[in-house]
């Protein structure tokens, strides 16, 4: 079955670039997503890149994919206190009906 | 009141309660979703209702029991739960179950004692 990989946790200071990996296992993935979940909030879709595309851009965000190794990151330039969350990487194969598989989640703490 | 909205945002019961979660969304959506969050695990997607039609259950046990009288609604009846159902409770919505995005309610944070 799909399976998606995470760390549990990342800190970083004010500033700093942030980066949070994925692995995922099912070479059939069509789409990929980055959530992030605010403390109290549910989650709420930051971005998702297809699977025919390497890398994608949108303001501070840079996803990149690496097919091949079946590695996903998320690249947070300028990181703020702001982006203190968890965030998920998930996973789905496009078609008639979409499941989409979560991983666990990297907690993303933000030092001032 | 826009998104999705949940009730109630906690919730502490006895194994031999009943009790049930409600979810609404305001967006128009015709999918809806139950997704289980625990500590430390991939979030685990529960319940699939799409046009009120339950199209996927995956393989929950019968003590959680989900209810779509309409689009917009969905509740999640609870009974005879165990210490092991505590988790987040998070219910989805999207436009269709092929669609991309997903919108998510804040949860509901239960507690079986």
């Amino acid at each position: 079955g799909e399976d998606v990989e995470q760390s549990l946790f990342l800190s970083v200071r004010e500033g700093d670039s942030s980066v949070i990996n994925c692995t995922y296992t099912d070479s059939s993935s069509t789409y990929l997503y980055w959530y992030k979940q605010e403390p109290g909030a549910g989650l709420q879709l930051l971005t998702y890149i297809f699977s025919n595309m390497d890398m994608k851009q949108d303001q501070r965000l840079t996803v990149l994919l690496n097919k091949k190794d079946k590695h996903l990151s998320l690249r947070i330039a300028d990181t703020q206190t702001g982006d203190s969350a968890i965030y998920f990487c998930a996973e789905s194969i496009a078609g008639g009906y979409q499941k989409v598989t979560f991983g666990t989640g990297t907690k993303l703490q933000v030092i001032p | 009141e826009t998104g999705v909205t949940q009730t109630p945002r906690h919730l502490v019961m006895g194994m031999t309660n009943k009790k049930s979660l409600k979810c609404e969304q305001h967006l128009g959506h015709n999918a809806m979703y139950w997704y289980k969050q625990s500590a430390k695990k991939p979030l685990e997607l529960m319940f699939v209702y799409n046009f009120k039609e339950q199209t996927e259950n995956n393989s929950v046990p019968s003590r959680f029991s989900p209810e779509c009288p309409n689009s917009s609604h969905l509740f999640l009846h609870l009974h005879t739960l165990q210490p092991e159902d505590s988790a987040l409770y998070l219910c989805a919505s999207s436009q269709e179950t092929g669609d991309n995005e997903q919108f998510f309610g804040p949860g509901t944070r239960l507690t079986v004692l």
